[in-house]
């Protein structure tokens, strides 16, 4: 049962225009979402979270939306670069009771922005 | 600070063999834990661990043992090893989640296990 899933194995965009990662959960506990950046032969970075209370978050280029009704949340790249050419995995986590932080991963898009 | 590392970076082990992963932590993080990553399955927990002392299973845990006998340490054992545990290892750390208002898990940079 895939708690977490991003539907898009892939993703390919022009440098300078909008990548717009998308993430759904069917988990209802779950009030905490992560988005990590991976590179082959790295482990994931983390890049980006919000929390249930906000339905928006914004760091530089990067914004993260999430739609508590629709249990779907989206990562905004703006303006997207070469470097952001990566593997991105949404994360969500339950944080209350004896979940102890822990992490659910979707299976991550693979994002290519062309120059 | 060197993070979060991972010891070794590749292995190759015959069905049937044993080894031991090392993770360590400079980051006097309270909560380790051990995932793997397969092919269009993201990472999937593995073990974890709340404290010195402490582990608890997680999501694929079987075949899998841990011991965290220091605070700064989280090893995962595999007693005998089979073609299913062939896979990418993370190990990440993170403060108590939500004390320091994040839940954000540091990660180290893998270990990548083939079984024959």
């Amino acid at each position: 049962d895939q708690q977490v899933k991003q539907n898009s194995p892939s993703l390919s965009v022009q440098e300078g225009r909008i990548s717009i990662l998308n993430c759904d959960y069917t988990n209802s506990m779950f009030d905490y979402f992560l988005w990590y950046k991976k590179y082959p032969a790295e482990g994931p970075t983390f890049l980006i979270s919000i929390s249930s209370i906000k339905d928006k978050n914004e760091d530089g280029r990067f914004t993260v939306f999430l739609n508590k009704s629709a249990k779907h949340l989206s990562l905004h790249i703006v303006p997207s670069q070469p470097g952001d050419s990566a593997v991105y995995f949404c994360a969500a986590s339950a944080t209350g009771g004896t979940s102890y932080g822990k992490l659910t991963f979707g299976q991550g898009t693979i994002l290519t922005v062309h120059p | 600070n060197a993070g979060v590392t991972q010891t070794p970076k590749f292995r190759v082990l015959k069905t049937g063999q044993s080894m031991t992963l090392l993770c360590a932590q400079d980051m006097n993080h309270e909560y380790m834990y051990w995932y793997r990553q397969d092919p269009g399955m993201g990472l999937r927990l593995i073990h974890y661990s709340v404290g010195e002392g402490t582990t608890a299973k997680g999501e694929v845990p079987d075949g899998y043992n841990v011991s965290r006998l220091k605070k700064q340490n989280f090893l995962l054992g595999l007693e005998s090893a089979a073609p299913s545990q062939t896979s990418v290892y993370f190990c990440a750390s993170s403060f108590i989640p939500l004390l320091k208002g994040t839940n954000e898990q540091f990660f180290g940079p893998g270990t990548r296990l083939t079984v024959l």
